[in-house]
């Protein structure tokens, strides 16, 4: 099963909005809406942001949307704010009852 | 407090072999899935195995595969990594991750145990 594939790094500044694009396969992305997205600081466990391609956890601002079209998922943030900073990666259910993960984008506010 | 808790990382020599743990409370350990999840140094994260509920099904990553044991304890609320034959490769924080049964999302994480594979 090959990575999912995200952009290196993305970058905005304060207040304006960035999307990281998440592109998959028939096998995951594009016959599931089992995409979700998390979010890691340096040093720390990773954080759920978006599950089921669109839904918030409890707590997760509503600032983190998701959505999906055909074979690709997208994370768009807005209003971006400096603890925004931190790599995202998204992850789908694959067709073999597995995982799969993008190799992570960095966000960086400028 | 909803958490679980890995152990049983250290420095093992390759060829060598290492059992982690990992340890859950505040929720039913045994209506999760639990998953392997890991990342070498520097790099992103990588999905490596996963049991279900009762403990009768489990999957591997290819690169595992024929190297690593999932198993689980529910009496004991505690998920266990059995790795055999480690390789320089599998140098990396490993992560576990609670899926609830029937949902495909990773709500609950670990804190990670670092693994390192070196002579």
């Amino acid at each position: 099963q090959s990575a999912l594939t995200q952009p290196a790094s993305v970058s905005g500044s304060p207040g304006q909005s960035i999307t990281i694009s998440c592109t998959g396969t028939s096998s995951d992305i594009g016959v599931y809406n089992y995409v979700s997205w998390y979010q890691q600081h340096p040093g720390k466990a990773p954080k759920l942001m978006i599950y089921d391609v669109t839904n918030r956890p409890s707590g997760v601002s509503n600032r983190f949307s998701g959505s999906k079209s055909g074979n690709t998922a997208s994370l768009t943030i807005s209003g971006l704010q400096a603890e925004d900073e931190a790599d995202y990666y998204c992850s789908s259910y694959t067709s073999s009852s597995t995982r799969v993960f993008g190799g992570g984008t960095k966000l960086t506010v400028l | 407090e909803v958490q679980l808790v890995e152990s049983g990382g250290g420095l093992v020599q390759p060829g060598g072999s290492l059992r982690l743990s990992c340890a859950a409370s505040g929720f039913t350990f045994s209506s999760y899935w639990i998953h392997w999840v890991r990342q070498a140094p520097g790099k992103g994260l990588v999905w490596v195995s996963r049991i279900n509920t009762d403990g009768r099904s489990t999957s591997y990553a290819d690169s595992v595969k024929g190297r690593f044991t999932i198993s689980r304890d529910n009496a004991k609320n505690t998920l266990y990594l059995q790795m055999n034959s480690l390789r320089a490769e599998d140098t990396a924080v490993y992560y576990c991750a609670a899926v609830r049964a029937y949902y495909y999302y990773m709500d609950v994480w670990g804190k990670g145990t670092t693994v390192t594979v070196s002579s």
